[in-house]
């Protein structure tokens, strides 16, 4: 099955740097890879997500990068504010099976 | 339209009883996943279920837990003999296609 590996656990940043958590999945029939982001207290929210037909996809100032072949994918969080603090999780899946996450990145941003 | 709903949303139960949550998925969301968070922990998968396929019990820890579906719809999760390594976030979440949102949780605590 599915194995998905994510680091690092934790990271901390200053504000307005750039933040980026790193995943790798063992599945190769896996062609859905989302992010959620999880504050204290709250369910998991998708933030963004990339299928295996592209390499790159950004929204705003968070950007998805996946390498099928080494079946690797990145998270990108450029700017950061204080308000993106939180777990971030990535995943790996397909449409039609269950979706596996990662173990989680505790991201702190420093005012 | 509605989110995935859960309940109840906070349960305390003394060990050695039986618990039930219950998990609303998003109308017309054919699958539907139950996860363990325990206290600064990851998801844990516990089981999977699609459409009318048998479900996907591979993560439920111990025989003491079950999960229903009923009529595609709801779906209730049971804890027998409650031990307090169970205490932990539940956590559903309802799929169609790619996307898989969350519900808010029921926080259990075996006391």
């Amino acid at each position: 099955g599915e194995n998905v590996e994510q680091h690092p656990s934790t990271l901390s940043v200053q504000e307005g740097d750039s933040a980026v958590i790193k995943c790798t999945y063992s599945d190769s029939a896996s062609n859905y890879f989302p992010w959620y982001k999880q504050e204290l207290g709250k369910r998991p929210q998708l933030i963004i997500d990339i299928r295996s037909n592209v390499g790159e996809k950004k929204d705003q100032r968070i950007a998805v990068t996946l390498n099928k072949t080494a079946k690797h994918f990145s998270l990108h969080i450029t700017e950061t504010q204080p308000e993106d603090s939180a777990v971030y999780f990535c995943a790996a899946g397909t449409s039609y099976d269950k979706v596996i996450f990662g173990p989680g990145t505790s991201l702190s941003v420093i005012p | 339209g509605a989110g995935v709903s859960q309940s109840p949303s906070n349960k305390v139960t003394e060990k050695g009883k039986d618990v039930e949550l219950r998990c609303d998925p998003i109308s017309g969301h054919t699958a539907l996943y139950w996860y363990r968070q325990s206290l600064g922990q990851g998801l844990e998968f516990l089981i999977y279920f699609q459409g009318n396929s048998a479900p996907d019990k591979s993560g439920l820890p111990s025989d003491r837990f079950s999960a229903e579906r009923t009529g595609g719809s709801v779906s209730t999760l049971t804890i027998q003999r409650t031990q307090q390594e169970d205490s932990a976030v539940y956590l559903c979440a309802s799929r169609w296609g790619f996307e898989q949102y969350f519900g808010p949780g029921t926080r259990l605590t075996v006391t």
